[in-house]
């Protein structure tokens, strides 16, 4: 089936990048996602590019997707201590059922 | 206020002692699922639902039931639960335009002992 990978954990500075890694294995993805999960909540969608873009910008926020490696990054710019979460990677393929990778905990420290 | 509510937010239960989580939403979507969140695991699917009266298997249904005889509910049940179905349960939603990303409720920890 299909499968999402990503690191589980991230360590930054705050006022720092970070740029949290995806891959995924299912070649009919249509969306990919990126989720975030506060301490002690439900999972936020935090934005989604679709399979025949390459990049998309959002405030602080850039999606890079590499179709052809099925890569797919989240840079986070000028973090700060608010953006520690876990966040996930999803993809939906013909089903739109998303798949989740497992979660990247970010950790911003001053 | 567009929402997937669950209940209840916390639950301490007995092994064997039937119970149900309530998921509502009130969105008019399609597609509702449920997944359980474990340490180190992620998040699994349980259980499926494209729309009213089709329900299908995820990843770990094993344990579960779901009904969906309405749009807006999706509840999950536990006919006979065990200590390893003690975990972090969410429900989510979502439509068929647009983006297809998935609502999430607030969850539910689940303690069976």
């Amino acid at each position: 089936g299909e499968d999402v990978e990503q690191s589980l954990f991230l360590s930054v500075r705050e006022g720092d990048s970070s740029v949290i890694n995806c891959t995924y294995t299912d070649s009919s993805s249509t969306y990919l996602y990126w989720y975030k999960q506060e301490p002690g909540a439900g999972l936020q969608l935090l934005t989604y590019i679709f399979s025949n873009m390459d990049m998309k910008q959002d405030q602080r926020l850039t999606v890079l997707l590499n179709k052809k490696d099925k890569h797919l990054s989240l840079r986070i710019a000028d973090t700060q201590t608010g953006d520690s979460a876990i966040y996930f990677c999803a993809e939906s393929g013909g089903s739109y059922i998303p798949t989740f990778g497992r979660g990247t905990s970010l950790i911003v420290h001053p | 206020e567009a929402q997937v509510t669950q209940n209840p937010r916390y639950l301490i239960t007995v092994t064997g002692k039937k119970l149900t989580v309530t998921c509502s939403q009130n969105m008019n979507h399609e597609y509702m699922s449920w997944y359980r969140q474990d340490p180190g695991l992620g998040l699994r699917q349980i259980y499926y639902s494209m729309n009213v009266e089709v329900t299908d298997k995820g990843d770990v249904p094993e344990g579960y039931k779901v009904s969906r005889k309405e749009k807006r509910n999706f509840p999950l049940i536990l006919e006979s639960p065990s200590p390893n179905q003690t975990s972090l349960y969410f429900c989510a939603s979502s439509g068929t335009t647009n983006n297809y990303g998935y609502t999430f409720g607030s969850g539910t920890r689940l303690t069976v002992v």
